[in-house]
Formats: C-alpha cells, structure tokens, sequence
C-alpha cells in the first residue's frame, strides 16, 4: 500500500514513553472531534471522540484534551508501544451531518 | 465479521482516460463516504450517501467526478479524462448512519490511483 505521509511532521519518542500529538482547528462552532490512527496500506482506524461539551475524555492508554478556547486538541497516548507507530489525524465536524474536516496528521516514530 | 472493502487496490491509468473505483461497505450500514488522501495530506471529503436521501455532493473537485450507489450496497466513484492531479488514495468508509457525529465510520484500505 501507498505511505501516506512522506512529508508529515514527525514525533519521534522513545518506547514505553508517553506522546503528545497537537491539532489546531479554526472552526469555532466545531462540536465533534475525533482522532484517527493511519498505518501504512491501510484505511483510518478510529482511537478516541470527544464532543464540546467536555474537556477531556479518556480511553485505553490514551486520552484526548479539548481547549475550545484557543481552538486546540490533542491526543495523549501513555507508555508508546512500537505498534503505535503510524500518521495520527485529528477530524472535526459542527453538526450532525456535515462531513468531518481532516487535519494534515502527524508520523508517530517511536523508537524501540 | 468482513470490513469494508475496496477495489482494485491500485490502478494507474493514463492522462485523459476513465477510471471506476468500487466500495463494498459493511452490511446494514445506510451511510457511505467517500475520501481523496493526497501524499502526505489528510483526507478530503468527497461524497457522502445515507439511505434513500439524495447524496451530499459538497466535496467533488470537479464535474469529472461522479459516483453512485446501489440501494445501501455497493458504490462506484468515477472519475472521467483523468488529469495527473487526480493521483491519490481514494477511501471509502462506512457507517449505521446519521452523519458523522453519530457513528463511527469504518474505513476500507484504499484505492491508489496513480495517472501517469
């Protein structure tokens, strides 16, 4: 399958660290967030939503941090294992039905 | 139980030449996308079908793009006289409906299309 991301930023961390993973995004009436997980060959993989009306939300290993006020999202994901190397995208929407908005992702290199 | 699935897995075609990508979403899945992945880009929605209701459309780049879907099957995105800027992953993903807020999509592994 095709590599996704050639030209993507990169994280590079170190295994059984943790890793942080930033997104901004500019619509201020966005109300759904989701993270994306994207290896090599294959389609998104869905890791962890959270909706506005929260600021954090927590899932196996990993957590997701909302800041409405400066428009920023990340994705925590505790202890990096190797498998967790992969291009991670944050997608947003503000309604219901109107189609999720990418972000660019971001290559998770972790290092064993 | 089986993903979604896509096909073929890569075509390269020439400049100027039609092109059929086909999407096999989860059975009882009503809603359908489809997505362009550019190298080293994120995804950009194309087009999106729930049930009966007429497509959202709001994503093709052009005219020479078109797609289509049987009931809650199947799905065909065409693209016609391809251009080398066409060149990319198309994904298609599937859900229970709703819109994209409501359910979680699942994604097939892509069509890689290469226009030479």
């Amino acid at each position: 399958g095709e590599s996704v991301g050639l030209h993507l930023p990169t994280l590079s961390v170190q295994e059984g660290d943790n890793s942080i993973i930033n997104c901004a995004y500019s619509n201020s009436a966005s109300d759904y967030f989701i993270w994306y997980k994207q290896e090599s060959g294959k389609g998104p993989q869905f890791i962890i939503d959270i909706r506005s009306n929260m600021d954090k939300r927590q899932g196996q290993r990993v957590t997701v941090l909302l800041n409405k006020t400066v428009k920023h999202l990340s994705l925590q994901i505790a202890a990096t294992q190797p498998g967790d190397s992969a291009v991670y995208f944050c997608a947003e929407n503000d309604s219901g039905n109107t189609p999720l908005v990418f972000g660019k992702g971001t290559r998770l290199s972790v290092i064993a | 139980g089986a993903g979604v699935s896509q096909s073929p897995s890569n075509k390269v075609t020439e400049k100027g030449k039609d092109v059929e990508l086909r999407c096999d979403p989860i059975s009882g899945h009503t809603a359908l996308y489809w997505y362009r992945q550019r190298l080293g880009q994120g995804l950009e929605f194309l087009i999106y079908f729930q049930g009966n209701s007429a497509p959202d459309k709001s994503g093709l780049p052009s005219d020479r793009f078109s797609a289509e879907r049987t009931g809650e099957s199947v799905s065909t995105l065409t693209i016609q006289r391809t251009q080398q800027e066409d060149s990319a992953v198309y994904l298609c993903a599937s859900s229970l409906g709703g819109g994209p807020s409501y359910n979680e999509q699942f994604f097939g592994p892509g069509t890689r299309l290469t226009v030479l």
